[in-house]
């Protein structure tokens, strides 16, 4: 069953904007991932954020995390066209040894 | 340092056959968890394989089975494909027994279609 679930399920920008996706999540968690799927490829670890830090940044991404409402975001700035691809989150539950994915946010970043 | 490798990356099969998948991790790392990828319903977890033992399962019927062998590569086997069975299939390899403080690094997967 599903524990992240992200929104929106799709988002076009223009290159240059800045990109801002959400996950919602049911049960506490330990720790909080996001990845990157180009198109029919594999997934691309981005950043991991744990159940006790509020933002992380990495490069272009900031990652937020709320435990109290349940929630994260992925921020990434000054789109390029080649963020085009959906991203996921993937959390756990307290026994930490098994990842749940949403289904993704599609980004298409126009040029 | 190669990535992780999964083959075929295309499979055609009808309902009923069976078919196997194989994934090579990272070198040195021992953990192969595997994931199923559909439109609707996005990654599911199949299951985990650490030291060549099954560490976790996910929601899966019984057709659904892997193994890893000693050189920690694994396969994965559905017997009596069904329609609902097309779908990306993915491994992904971590160092050390799977926990969600690892990252996980993913192969390109097999995508299975069944007719």
């Amino acid at each position: 069953s599903q524990q992240g679930e992200e929104d929106p399920q799709a988002l076009s920008i223009q290159e240059g904007e800045n990109a801002t996706m959400n996950c919602s999540y049911k049960t506490s968690i330990n720790n909080l991932q996001w990845y990157r799927q180009n198109s029919g490829r594999g997934l691309v670890h981005l950043i991991l954020i744990r159940s006790n830090e509020r933002e992380k940044h990495s490069g272009r991404l900031r990652v937020t995390l709320d435990t109290s409402k349940k929630s994260s975001s992925l921020l990434i700035t000054a789109s390029r066209a080649a963020d085009t691809a959906s991203y996921f989150c993937a959390t756990d539950r307290r026994t930490g040894n098994q990842f749940y994915f949403g289904t993704g946010t599609s980004l298409t970043v126009i040029p | 340092k190669a990535g992780v490798t999964q083959t075929p990356r295309y499979l055609i099969k009808t309902r009923g056959q069976q078919v196997t998948l194989s994934c090579s991790p990272i070198s040195g790392h021992r953990s192969v968890s595997w994931y199923q990828q559909t439109p609707g319903q996005g990654l599911q977890f199949l299951f985990e394989y650490f030291s060549e033992t099954q560490r976790n399962k996910g929601n899966f019927p019984g057709r659904f089975s892997g193994r890893q062998f000693s050189n920690s590569r694994s396969e994965m086997n559905v017997s009596t494909l069904e329609l609902g069975d097309s779908a990306l299939y993915l491994c992904a390899s971590s160092l050390t027994a799977l926990r969600t403080n690892e990252k996980l690094f993913f192969g390109s997967g097999t995508q299975l279609s069944v007719l």
